[in-house]
């Protein structure tokens, strides 16, 4: 059984541009959440995805935006980066959108300098 | 929006003492998650506690949940080395699609 894996591990990018993360949920699991862990903080929820389809969304601007394909995968794409996004972001799987227990991947951990 | 309170937030204990932890929440929910972070790594998930009156044990770590007193708590039996990390709660939103966090608990277990 192949478990949450994230990509990239690590990245450093500059105000105002723009970033893509990917995820491949476990298998079995057909929802992908997206959480933003800033240091020494509790993860946030950002938005999930089940099929296709934004299930669900934190306090997030618009310029976090997301897709999930048809394999259950899913990228998060943040526009016009700001110093405050520097944080690791956790992709977690699960069996359904409101089915319990998070799987979570090793994260990506973003730096925006 | 519900609200997740751990306490203590920092916890430094010897070898061989119990201690516990805290995790109170401001709405109703009957779903409550203890998750495990080391440093620079992801979260493991520790235990689910989908009822009232749930406990849960694995090895020296025991969780337990009261969906009245909107509490949980994790104790630790015995602590060793190798428990240091960071524990956080999480509570699943009614809507069943949004975990919240608490801000966690940062163990250190001395020699």
């Amino acid at each position: 059984e192949t478990g949450v894996t994230q990509s990239p591990t690590h990245l450093i990018k500059t105000r105002g541009q723009q970033v893509t993360l990917r995820c491949s949920s476990q298998s079995g699991h057909n929802t992908v959440s997206w959480y933003q862990q800033a240091l020494g903080q509790g993860p946030q929820f950002i938005f999930q995805y089940y099929r296709e389809e934004e299930n669900g969304r934190g306090n997030f601007p618009p310029r976090f935006s997301g897709l999930q394909f048809p394999n259950y995968s899913s990228e998060l794409n943040v526009n016009a980066l700001e110093l405050d996004d520097s944080a690791l972001y956790l992709c977690a799987s699960s069996l359904g959108p409101a089915t319990g227990e998070l799987f979570f991947g090793e994260g990506s951990r973003l730096t925006v300098l | 929006e519900l609200k997740v309170e751990q306490n203590p937030l920092f916890l430094s204990m010897q070898e061989g003492k119990n201690y516990t932890i805290y995790c109170n929440y401001s709405t109703t929910s009957d779903r409550l998650y203890w998750y495990r972070q080391d440093p620079g790594k992801s979260l493991e998930s520790l235990f689910v506690l989908l009822s009232n009156g749930a406990v849960k044990q694995e090895g020296r770590l025991m969780a337990s949940l009261d969906t009245k007193a909107r509490l949980s708590t994790l104790h630790i039996t015995a602590a060793v080395h190798d428990l240091s990390a960071t524990y956080f709660c999480a509570v699943g939103s009614n809507t069943g699609n949004q975990f919240y966090f608490g801000t966690g608990t940062s163990l250190t277990v001395i020699p």
